[in-house]
């Protein structure tokens, strides 16, 4: 099953706007962590937040955490067509498993 | 590159037939993950190794199976194929830190 559920499916942005990507997950969680995948490729991993950080920036990504609300927020500042990916949120399911949401996919048009 | 090496990279097999898929990991990697990706869905959780021994399993089916060597590299054995098992598959390695280091992908074609 699922642990986490990106919203929306599918995203269509125009350069140099920001995009923000959502994520919610069931269970408690240590930590939560994005991923992106260009098409066909390996997922490379972004950003990891802890559940006692609500906020974390990367460069021209920023995360948020709500573990109140079970939810995390990413966000593209800026974006540019090298950002055309799919983005993944992944929580750990017990110690071991991280598992994956279904994924967002961004389109920035030129 | 990424470091973790999967192999081959492109497969194409009849239906029943068996394959095997190969990973190695970062160099000090102990934890191996498999994962499917079927066209258009998520990543699906196969199993995970660590140091040679299976510590977590997902939606495997029984026809699949895995292993992790003592020199670390992992297999993924799937057997008597289906038309449904046509999908990208991944290895990824884990060391100290909480995140994976994911390969390029084995992309199986069943016809």
């Amino acid at each position: 099953s699922q642990q986490g559920e990106e919203d929306p499916q599918a995203l269509s942005i125009q350069e140099g706007e920001n995009a923000t990507m959502n994520c919610s997950y069931k269970t408690s969680i240590n930590n939560l962590q994005w991923y992106r995948q260009n098409s066909g490729r390996g997922l490379v991993h972004l950003i990891l937040i802890r559940s006692n950080e609500r906020e974390k920036h990367s460069g021209r990504l920023r995360v948020t955490l709500d573990t109140s609300k079970k939810s995390s927020s990413l966000l593209i500042t800026a974006s540019r067509a090298a950002d055309t990916a799919s983005y993944f949120c992944a929580t750990h399911q017990g110690a071991q498993k991280l598992v994956f949401g279904q994924g967002t996919r961004l389109t920035i048009n030129p | 590159d990424s470091g973790v090496t999967q192999t081959p990279k492109h497969l194409i097999t009849a239906t029943g037939q068996r394959v095997t898929l190969r990973c190695s990991p970062r160099s000090g990697d102990l934890s191996v993950y498999w994962y499917q990706q079927s066209l258009d869905q998520g990543l699906q959780f196969l199993i995970q190794y660590y140091n040679g021994e299976e510590r977590a399993k997902g939606n495997i089916l029984e026809r699949f199976s895995a292993q992790q060597f003592p020199d670390l590299h992992s297999e993924l054995n799937l057997s008597s194929l289906e038309l449904g098992d046509s999908a990208l598959y991944f290895c990824a390695s884990r060391g100290k830190e909480s995140w994976l280091t994911f390969g390029s992908g084995t992309r199986l074609t069943v016809v």
